[in-house]
């Protein structure tokens, strides 16, 4: 069963412009949202967390958007650079649960 | 301080035979997960360990076992391997079983 779903499978952005991939979710009971960045061959790496308690966290150039009431979730890129090139995960979580993961977004950065 | 380290980096088995995974948590944590990553998917869950307990076991059959030492580091086996066993494993740590999980780079097992 998919719990969490993510789009778009892959995504083409120019140097400087903004990302943007969303995710939405089933479980209710889903209480931690991360987003892992993922380069090939290395493991996923914590890029960004926020909790349902919160509309927005931003840290740096990465700003995470949560609507709680529609079950949706989205990770922005601000000033994409050519480095972020990369795969990105949404993750869904409850408690002391299993992470759920999304099927992933190919993100290529053109210069 | 060290990440999450897992040996081998790459392994070559062929079908039938057993492998056994390795992964050594960030200092101070306790909980330990594994997780199945297929080429182009994301990551399936497959166990998670706290306090060198079974905390939780995801939908893979009973040919996947792991096991959690006094020291919290992990192995996984795997018998009588499939070719659909080839993947990158991931093994990722937390303080909590709540907590942040930190991936490490994964064991790429491929399987002929």
């Amino acid at each position: 069963q998919q719990q969490v779903k993510q789009s778009p499978q892959s995504l083409i952005v120019q140097k400087g412009g903004i990302s943007i991939i969303n995710c939405a979710y089933e479980n209710t009971a889903f209480d931690y949202f991360p987003w892992y960045q993922q380069f090939p061959g290395k493991g996923p790496a914590l890029l960004i967390a926020i909790r349902p308690d919160v509309s927005e966290k931003k840290e740096g150039r990465f700003t995470i958007s949560f609507n709680k009431s529609a079950k949706q979730f989205s990770l922005h890129i601000m000033d994409s650079q050519p480095g972020d090139s990369a795969t990105y995960f949404c993750a869904a979580k409850e408690g002391a649960q299993k992470l759920v993961f999304g099927q992933g977004t190919r993100l290529t950065i053109n210069p | 301080d060290a990440g999450v380290t897992q040996s081998p980096t790459h392994l070559i088995k062929t079908r039938g035979q057993h492998v056994t995974l390795r992964c050594s948590p960030i200092s101070g944590h306790k909980s330990v997960s594994w997780y199945q990553q297929v080429l182009g998917q994301g990551p399936q869950f497959i166990f998670q360990y706290y306090e060198k307990e079974e905390r939780g076991r995801g939908n893979f059959p009973d040919r996947f076992s792991a096991r959690q030492f006094p020291n919290y580091s992990s192995e996984l086996n795997v018998n009588a391997l499939l070719l659909g066993d080839s993947a990158l494993y991931l093994c990722a740590s937390s303080e909590d079983i709540t907590l942040t999980a930190f991936f490490g780079q994964g064991t790429r097992l491929t399987v002929v």
